[in-house]
C-alpha cells in the first residue's frame, strides 16, 4: 500500500493550490479517502472526507466553501483544491485511507504529507 | 459539539507501564480509535475498535474504553514507543472524523 502526495508549497494567502495523492496497491474504489493536515506543532485535524464512488463529499467547518475535494478511481487519485488559502492553513496536508467504503471506519494507512505554506 | 480530551503529555521508564486516556462524554459507546506518530514520520493506527490490534504492533499495546474515558496501555515501555498518540472517533453529532488533541509519551 502506498499513498503519495504532491502539490505542496508556498502560496499567498489568497491563492490557490492543488493537492494530488496517488494511490497504489489496493483497490482504491473500496476505500473511502481523507485529508487529515497538522499544522506546525499541533495535532491532528480532518479536513476533508470522499466516499468511494466521490459521490459524497464532506469538509470541516475551517475549510468549507475554500476547499474541494474529488477523485478519479479510473487514476486512483485522490485531489483537494485549496482556493483562497489563509495563513492558518498552513500545515502539514495527509492523504489518508479510511479502511472500508464507510464514513466511519477508522484511518488505516497514512502518505506521508505535502507541506502547505501560506505566507506573503 | 462533541469533545476529545487528552492530557498533553505522560512519561514512563523503560519496563514500565504507560497510560494514555482519552476522555468524551460517553465515549464507551463509541468506536475509539488511537495513532502513534513518532518524531518527524506520519501517524500509524495502532489500536482500532477500542481494543483490536493491526498487525504488526505488539501485545504489550493493549486498549479499553468505558464511561468517560478510553485508554490506550502500553506495558514494558520501550524507547521506540516515545511519540504522539491521538484518539480517534466518529462524530455521530456531526458525521465527521474528530481526533483528540494528542498525547505525547516521554520515556525517560
Amino acid at each position: 500500500v502506498q499513498l503519495v502526495e504532491s502539490g505542496g508549497g508556498l502560496a499567498q494567502p489568497g491563492r490557490s493550490l492543488r493537492l494530488s495523492c496517488t494511490a497504489s496497491g489496493f483497490t482504491f474504489d473500496d476505500h473511502v479517502m481523507h485529508w487529515v493536515r497538522q499544522g506546525p506543532r499541533m495535532g491532528l485535524e480532518w479536513v476533508s472526507s470522499a466516499s468511494w464512488n466521490g459521490e459524497f463529499l464532506d469538509y470541516a467547518d475551517s475549510v468549507k466553501g475554500r476547499f474541494t475535494v474529488s477523485r478519479d478511481n479510473a487514476k486512483d487519485s485522490l485531489f483537494l483544491q485549496m482556493n483562497s488559502l489563509r495563513p492558518e492553513d498552513t500545515a502539514l496536508y495527509y492523504c489518508v485511507r479510511g479502511r472500508s467504503t464507510s464514513l466511519r471506519d477508522f484511518l488505516d494507512f497514512w502518505g506521508q504529507g505535502t507541506l502547505v505554506t501560506v505566507s506573503s | 459539539s462533541y469533545v476529545l480530551t487528552q492530557a498533553p503529555s505522560v512519561s514512563a521508564a523503560p519496563g514500565q507501564t504507560a497510560t494514555i486516556t482519552c476522555g468524551g462524554a460517553n465515549i464507551g459507546g463509541k468506536s475509539v480509535h488511537w495513532y502513534r506518530q513518532r518524531p518527524g514520520q506520519a501517524p500509524v493506527l495502532v489500536m482500532y475498535y477500542d481494543g483490536d490490534r493491526p498487525s504488526g504492533i505488539p501485545e504489550r499495546i493493549s486498549g479499553s474504553n468505558s464511561g468517560n474515558t478510553a485508554t490506550l496501555t502500553i506495558t514494558r515501555v520501550e524507547a521506540v514507543d516515545e511519540a504522539d498518540y491521538y484518539c480517534q472517533v466518529w462524530d455521530t453529532d456531526n458525521n465527521r472524523v474528530l481526533f483528540g488533541g494528542g498525547t505525547k509519551l516521554t520515556v525517560l
